[in-house]
């Protein structure tokens, strides 16, 4: 099956700054890629996703880059915010049935 | 607001019991997935349905079943509970389909403690 690495673990930036985070799959049959945003005790909720056909997709703060021959996808977050701080988990879907998710990366922006 | 609701939102049971949890899709939404994420670990994927049907099985414990129903809410029965099982259980709903699409939207979960 799909095995979806998510790197860092946790990163720490200056408000300001540029965040990256990184994931890797193994499946080539994955053709969709979901980021999502998940608060202390709060539920996941999805900021941006990327289908195999597209490079890259851009939303305001927020880009996610997909390079389909390194089978790895990553979430590019600019001008990073305190209210950006949160868990920010990759996953990987071929079909929309099954999701397979990175470990999830602790951000934290230091004001 | 996802739209997505779940209940109950806490729940606390002893080990050896049985509980149901329910969750109702957002509206038009066919599928129906459910997860667990324990402390400080990421969203472990236990099963999936689309229209009453399941269609993906993750790694779910034989203790687990599920079921979505012909109104499409779903409901996830954990029986013979660990203390293991301690757990935040989130479902989430997409239009699902050969040509519907992909993005998840999770509820507000259920914490589950198993004492």
């Amino acid at each position: 099956g799909e095995n979806v690495e998510q790197h860092p673990s946790t990163l720490s930036v200056q408000e300001g700054d540029s965040a990256v985070i990184k994931c890797t799959y193994s499946d080539s049959a994955s053709n969709y890629f979901p980021w999502y945003k998940q608060e202390l005790g709060k539920r996941p909720q999805l900021i941006i996703d990327i289908r195999s056909n597209v490079g890259e997709k851009k939303d305001q703060r927020i880009a996610v880059t997909l390079n389909k021959t390194a089978k790895h996808f990553s979430l590019h977050i600019t001008e990073t915010q305190p209210e950006d701080s949160a868990v920010y988990f990759c996953a990987a879907s071929s079909t929309g049935n099954q999701f397979y998710f990175g470990t999830g990366t602790s951000l934290t922006v230091i004001p | 607001d996802s739209g997505v609701t779940q209940t109950p939102k806490h729940l606390i049971t002893a080990t050896g019991q049985r509980v149901t949890l329910r969750c109702s899709p957002r509206s038009g939404d066919l599928s129906v997935y459910w997860y667990q994420q324990s402390l400080d670990q990421g969203l472990q994927f236990l099963i999936q349905y689309y229209n009453g049907e399941e269609r993906a099985k993750g790694n779910i414990l034989e203790r687990f079943s599920a079921q979505q129903f012909p109104d499409l809410h779903s409901e996830l029965n954990l029986s013979s509970l660990e203390l293991g099982d301690s757990a935040l259980y989130f479902c989430a709903s997409s239009v699902g389909g050969l040509a519907g699409t992909y993005e998840q939207y999770f509820g507000p979960g259920t914490r589950l403690t198993v004492t």
